[in-house]
This record gives C-alpha cells, structure tokens and sequence, in this order.
C-alpha cells in the first residue's frame, strides 16, 4: 500500500470549511484515495473515497489532483462534532482478498467554537 | 440496529486468563476484519475472514485464535493474556463487490492487569 503524508494537527472554526489535505505521491494506478475519521473512543467510520474524479457525498467533498499524488477532503461546514482524528489512506481496488486497508497517524482535527 | 457490534463493550481481566470478544455484522458483508488500536492509537489490522475463510493473517501471536461460524459472525478467542495485549480491538466488515469500504464496530476496550 501507498504511503500517505498528512500534516499531524490542524485547527478549523465552527462553520467555517475544514480543509485537510493528504499527499499520496507513490500511490499505483488501481489505489482508491480513503477518507476515514475516528472521533474519540469511537470506531473509525468512513467518510468518502475516489480514484480520478473529484467525489462529494453529504459528508464531505474529496478533490484529487490530476496527478494523483494528493488529494484535499473538504468539510463544507465544519462542527464541533467534526473533531475528530481524519485519517487518508491509499488503498485496495477490491476487497474480501489479501488487500488490506492501511491506517497512518492522520489528522487531529480541532473544530473550536 | 447497529451494523457491527462486538461484545463486551469493555474487558478487565488478569494475566494469563483466556477471554473471547464477539462480533456481528448485519450488512449482508461477505469480509470480516480486526483490527487492533494500542496506546499510541495505531490502528493495525490483524485479520480478516472472506465467507468464513481465513484471508490475511498479520504477524500476530497464536494466542489469538479468531474463528468464523459463519460469515455474519468473527470471534477472536485470546489464550493466556499478557499486560501488552491492553488495547481496543474494533472489528470491521466490507462487501466484497465494489468498494464502500468498511464499516467498523464501536470496540471492545481490553485491559488486562
């Protein structure tokens, strides 16, 4: 699995947009660009994921650039229930196989009032 | 209904004990994951079933034993607990068609004393 670089700790205000970013520069041809956040003692909940294209659900928007060696998710506008620790991971096409999803040390993202 | 429960939610127990921690998903998954989070919160996998079929076993001790009566259901059975095995252990599941990614459990947090 590709590794990914993501900045330690970023601060956002309420209703502002939080936008965290990712660099994937090894990332191969088949890696999907994952998003996962974990708020604390929480499981980690998937968030939104893309190849190409730049993706958005109601949770967040996913921009990737044309090269693909990073990528941008955007909290339109953020809450204090978004802090939460954001992790990116470059990973499997498929799953059910010997593909595995990797997690790194994310983002700990502090939404202040 | 919750997606993917694990039971107990919480587990103190002594050294040297034998404890299991139980998981089921509802979501129809055909791929069922631990996933181990220790102190410094890293999130490592441990192993995944495919349909019951042991797919990714990582570099863990034989003292855990994860085992799969059927595709809904991975139990992860720990034999002779040791301090270091304190941690929160979060199951997860994945459709094998497409990629939604994984839907994880709320944890079962371990503390052996």
């Amino acid at each position: 699995d590709a590794k990914t670089t993501q900045p330690t700790s970023m601060d956002c205000a309420e209703g502002r947009a939080a936008n965290l970013p990712c660099n994937h520069s090894t990332i191969s041809g088949n890696e999907y660009v994952y998003w996962y956040r974990q708020i604390h003692s929480q499981g980690p909940q998937y968030i939104i994921h893309g190849l190409k294209n730049n993706e958005t659900n109601e949770m967040a928007s996913l921009i990737i650039t044309e090269d693909r060696k990073s990528s941008t998710l955007i909290l339109p506008h953020a809450t204090l229930r978004d802090t939460a620790v954001y992790y990116c991971i470059a990973g499997p096409s498929t799953q059910g196989g010997s593909e595995k999803l990797v997690f790194g040390k994310g983002t700990k993202l502090t939404v202040n009032p | 209904d919750t997606a993917v429960s694990q039971t107990p939610k919480y587990l103190v127990t002594q050294m040297g004990n034998d404890k299991s921690i139980k998981c089921e998903q509802n979501l129809g998954h055909d791929t069922m994951y631990w996933y181990k989070q220790d102190s410094k919160k890293f999130l490592k996998i441990m192993f995944s079933y495919n349909n019951k079929e042991l797919i990714i076993n990582e570099t863990v001790p034989n003292r855990f034993s994860p085992k799969s009566p059927d595709k809904a259901h991975l139990n992860l059975h720990i034999n002779s607990l040791e301090l270091g095995d304190s941690a929160v252990y979060f199951c997860a599941s994945s459709p094998t068609d497409g990629n939604y990614g994984y839907t994880f459990g709320s944890g079962t947090r371990l503390t052996v004393v």
